[in-house]
């Protein structure tokens, strides 16, 4: 069975760009939730999706948003970047019934 | 929302010594506490999970505790190996069927020496 996986593995923007990050959550994982991990923290949740409706927000500012598609697989934006929005971003998956989230290996974003 | 402390920050042991690591948590609502551990340059990893109406958990060298009065967690690794070296991070969650925000603790990173 593949695990959660993202694309792309690294990224590097200006700030003032937009940005797509992309998951495909484990086969049969109907959720996806969107983390980003500044250096050094844990992981802060951002974004949580089931049967393709947003079910969870954390504190980010309106220039973040996500969707998930028909096939259960996700979509992260962000907009407008800022220095700060540079971070590792995790997808995670997790199959219904359970609480477990399995996590892909994130996206590497770098804002210049 | 919820909060969740993490202490030690670090954590060095010996080779074969025991490491524990813990965690509180502030919403009393919380049903679902995760741990992960993360090597450096890759994904977060569950190791062990526990829920509310469970006290202890093991499995193999690993083992939680939890103590819902004083909203408390604990992660214990027995017989520590150098590959236990990683940082390791508690989260708590109310879970539901289809709600499940983890807040994450800010880690412990262990270390096992030789």
């Amino acid at each position: 069975d593949a695990g959660v996986t993202q694309s792309p593995t690294h990224l590097i923007k200006t700030r003032g760009q937009q940005v797509t990050l992309r998951c495909s959550p484990i086969s049969g994982h109907k959720s996806v939730s969107w983390y980003q991990q500044v250096l050094g923290q844990g992981p802060q949740f951002i974004f949580q999706y089931y049967e393709k409706e947003e079910r969870g927000r954390g504190n980010f500012p309106d220039r973040f948003s996500a969707r998930q598609f028909p096939n259960y697989s996700s979509e992260l934006n962000v907009n407008a970047l800022l220095l700060g929005d540079s971070a590792l971003y995790l997808c995670a998956s997790r199959r219904e019934g359970t609480g477990s989230q399995y996590f892909g290996p994130g996206t590497r974003l770098t804002v210049l | 929302g919820e909060n969740v402390e993490q202490h030690p920050s670090t954590l060095s042991v010996q080779e074969g010594d025991s490491a524990v690591i813990k965690c509180t948590y502030s919403d009393s609502a919380s049903n679902y506490f995760p741990w992960y551990k993360q090597e450096l340059g890759k994904r977060p990893q569950l190791i062990i999970d526990i829920r509310s109406n469970v006290g202890e958990k093991k499995d193999q060298r690993i083992a939680v505790t939890l103590n819902k009065t004083a909203k408390h967690f604990s992660l214990h690794i027995t017989e520590t190996q150098p590959e236990d070296s990683a940082v390791y991070f508690c989260a708590a969650s109310f879970l539901t069927g289809t709600a499940s925000k983890l807040t994450f603790g800010t880690g412990t990173r262990l270390q096992v020496t030789l």
